[in-house]
């Protein structure tokens, strides 16, 4: 099993539309979440960090269920400039030789075409 | 906001060369830097962290005498292919966060990396 599985896409939708992006992980001592946004041939972009109470920027909200080890992005009014992928990322504390080392473990994005 | 850069953002390269590449965090002191490597269409993946001052700690799979890294200063990190191959063609890219100052990571534009 992946460590943080996304549905790969592509969403296609028109501008305008609300679009919902889901995530799930495996580690369940996972200790932060964030969503990023990558361009093509580029790279990620922090979109913004998740909150265990949900939290919203403008358009977009993200959630968390720690319960179901769950993670959301929704996007509202889309705009095509929105088009991009979008990667779920979960931070690791990880016991090492070396002591204790924290990591990002990246999914593997979800493709989204915003369309006119 | 903090500014990481890296050099050079292409390089074309013939097998069994090697090949270096910088990572610089332009206004800010990074503890620790990570490398990522992303292949067409799949997640990035962390190949090694390393903390200023010290050895690089390389994921399972990434062969340490193949991926060089150094750390020698708070600002500047370098990672030298060794022996390239065509096989090692990619997106590499390196993040940079101070540790003081909370988890985030701050991304460089990455290294397009092809071995003809």
């Amino acid at each position: 099993r992946k460590e943080v599985e996304q549905d790969p896409g592509p969403f296609n939708v028109p501008e305008g539309a609300t679009v919902a992006f889901n995530c799930t992980y495996s580690n369940s001592a996972s200790q932060s979440f964030f969503w990023y946004r990558q361009d093509c041939r580029k790279e990620p972009k922090l979109l913004m960090s998740v909150y265990s109470s949900g939290n919203e920027d403008g358009r977009f909200t993200a959630q968390l269920n720690r319960a179901s080890q769950y993670i959301s992005l929704l996007i509202r009014d889309s705009k095509l400039s929105d088009s991009a992928t979008y990667l779920c990322v979960v931070n690791d504390l990880k016991e090492r030789d070396t002591g204790t080392a924290s990591k990002l473990t990246f999914g593997t994005g979800t493709r989204l075409q915003v369309t006119l | 906001g903090a500014v990481v850069s890296q050099h050079p953002s292409r390089v074309i390269c013939k097998s069994g060369t090697s090949v270096k590449i910088e990572c610089r965090s332009l206004d800010f002191q990074a503890t620790t830097m990570f490398w990522y490597r992303q292949f067409p269409k799949q997640s990035l993946m962390l190949m090694a962290t390393s903390n200023e001052g010290s050895k690089a700690t390389y994921e399972q799979g990434v062969e340490k005498d193949k991926f060089l890294i150094n750390h020698a200063s708070l600002t500047l990190s370098t990672l030298t292919v060794t022996s390239a191959h065509p096989e090692d063609s990619s997106f590499y890219i390196c993040s940079a966060r101070n540790w003081r100052e909370g988890y985030e990571q701050y991304f460089g534009p990455g290294t397009r990396l092809t071995v003809t």
